[in-house]
């Protein structure tokens, strides 16, 4: 089975500030791998497919890029809306989530 | 609109069995591979289960195959999950979510205690 892995796990920041988060799957799953935000007692929400593809909907300053086993997702410009925690997920084979990372304020 | 909505849970003794639901509203269920996605208490996502669209694969990871089977009934556009031998780790919110690229539309989930 593949493996994730995302780091930090925590991650203090300020609104303004740019945010990287990491994901790393345990062999190649090429580009089939989405990341989700999730706020407490509410579903996940889907951000970015395709290790880069932003949703329909999704804010621009949230990007993603990576291929292979190495990912990162970054948000341009932090905003209030955005503390939450972010999964990655490989959907290669066949499915499964990183351990997660929480964003909370500095 | 466009919604899942799951219901069935509930609070269950271990060893005992219980179906989720998961009932769509303004898309079709047969169109879609669909998923159920499991939360524990102050946890991480696990995907449970899946389905393809045309209905005839099913897939599971190894913490549920055997107790753990996947389901729909296309007239009444309705997803399911049916659970056996449950045990105190299955305690968790339950989601289900459609597959479109990635899962782009989940439930609101159904809370699920497994307690003696």
């Amino acid at each position: 089975d593949i493996q994730m892995t995302q780091s930090p796990s925590t991650l203090s920041a300020s609104v303004g500030d740019r945010v990287t988060i990491t994901c790393r799957a345990s062999q190649s799953i090429f580009r089939w791998l989405a990341w989700y935000q999730q706020k407490p007692g509410k579903a996940p929400k889907l951000l970015i497919y395709k290790a880069s593809i932003l949703e329909s909907g999704v804010p621009s300053r949230f990007s993603g890029s990576g291929s292979g086993t190495e990912f990162t997702l970054t948000i341009s410009s932090l905003q209030p809306d955005d503390f939450a925690t972010y999964y990655c997920q490989q959907y290669n084979n066949p499915f499964t989530f990183g351990p997660g990372t929480k964003v909370d304020i500095k | 609109q466009v919604q899942l909505v799951e219901s069935g849970g509930g609070v269950v003794q271990p060893g005992r069995s219980l179906r989720l639901s998961c009932t769509a509203s303004g898309l079709t269920l047969r169109m879609f591979a669909m998923h159920w996605v499991r939360q524990a208490p102050g946890k991480g996502l696990e995907w449970v289960a899946f389905i393809s669209d045309d209905g005839i694969n099913q897939n599971y990871p190894d913490s549920v195959k055997g107790r753990f089977t996947i389901s729909r009934d296309t007239s009444r556009n309705t997803l399911y999950l049916q659970m056996n031998s449950l045990r105190v780790e299955d305690t968790a919110v339950y989601y289900c979510a459609r597959e479109a690229g990635a899962f782009d539309m989940w439930g609101q989930g159904t809370v699920l205690t497994v307690s003696s």
